[in-house]
């Protein structure tokens, strides 16, 4: 039962360094989510995407791009990383049911740009 | 904007009941969640409720909704120690869209 899987799940990259953090999932879940984690700040979402295919930008997107590479993978990727986006990623997938769209999530990427 | 607000810390006794409350300032809300997020991991759905219901029971948790004014809240009775989490309250409204609070850090007391 693995889920949603994303890696890695530490990363320390130096200001300006870019790196690509990686999801996938194996529910067959149509829509796959990336949120950040900040203390005080609760889950706020960066990207999301709807289907194969399709990407959309979230609360904080800026500074971020995404690609949905098929069904199954959902990749995040910092192309100029900055101190500002130290903090805790996660990767979620959701499907319609009994329960509303329950999303699933990763056990989350924690990054540090120093 | 929508807002969700809940308190940042909550401490127990253990066996105690635990009751964390949350608010929000949207009420075209579809579903309410309570997420549970342990140290080190990510979250994971706990339990939630229509918002076209009052109350739901299940086992050791109850949530209760008043949508007069806009409150949610989870009880968890007999709390244990590996109640010990950050718990989070989370709105839905449409299909893609979900609003978390900062989420309460529950502490047991021994």
């Amino acid at each position: 039962n693995a889920g949603v899987t994303q890696t890695p799940k530490f990363q320390v990259l130096k200001t300006g360094q870019s790196m690509t953090l990686q999801c996938a999932q194996d529910m067959n879940h149509n829509s796959m989510y990336w949120y950040r984690q900040d203390p005080g700040m609760g889950l706020r979402l960066i990207y999301y995407s709807a289907s194969e295919g399709t990407t959309d930008k979230g609360e904080v997107p800026n500074g971020y791009n995404v690609s949905r590479l098929n069904k199954r993978e959902f990749s995040l990727r910092l192309e100029s990383a900055a101190p500002s986006q130290t903090s805790v990623y996660f990767c979620a997938s959701s499907a319609p049911g009994r329960s509303g769209n329950t999303i699933y999530f990763g056990e989350g990427s924690w990054l540090t740009v120093v | 904007g929508e807002d969700v607000e809940q308190s940042l810390f909550l401490s127990v006794r253990e066996g105690d009941s635990s009751v964390i409350n949350c608010t929000y300032t949207d009420s075209s809300s579809t579903y309410l969640y309570w997420y549970k997020q342990e140290p080190g991991a990510g979250l994971q759905l706990l339990t939630y409720i229509f918002s076209n219901m009052d109350m739901k029971q299940d086992q050791r948790l109850t949530v209760l909704l008043n949508k007069k004014d806009k409150h949610l809240s989870l009880r968890i009775a007999d709390t244990q120690t590996g109640d010990s989490a950050i718990y989070f309250c989370v709105r839905a409204f449409g299909n893609e869209k979900l609003t978390f609070g900062t989420g309460t850090r529950l502490t047991i007391i021994p």
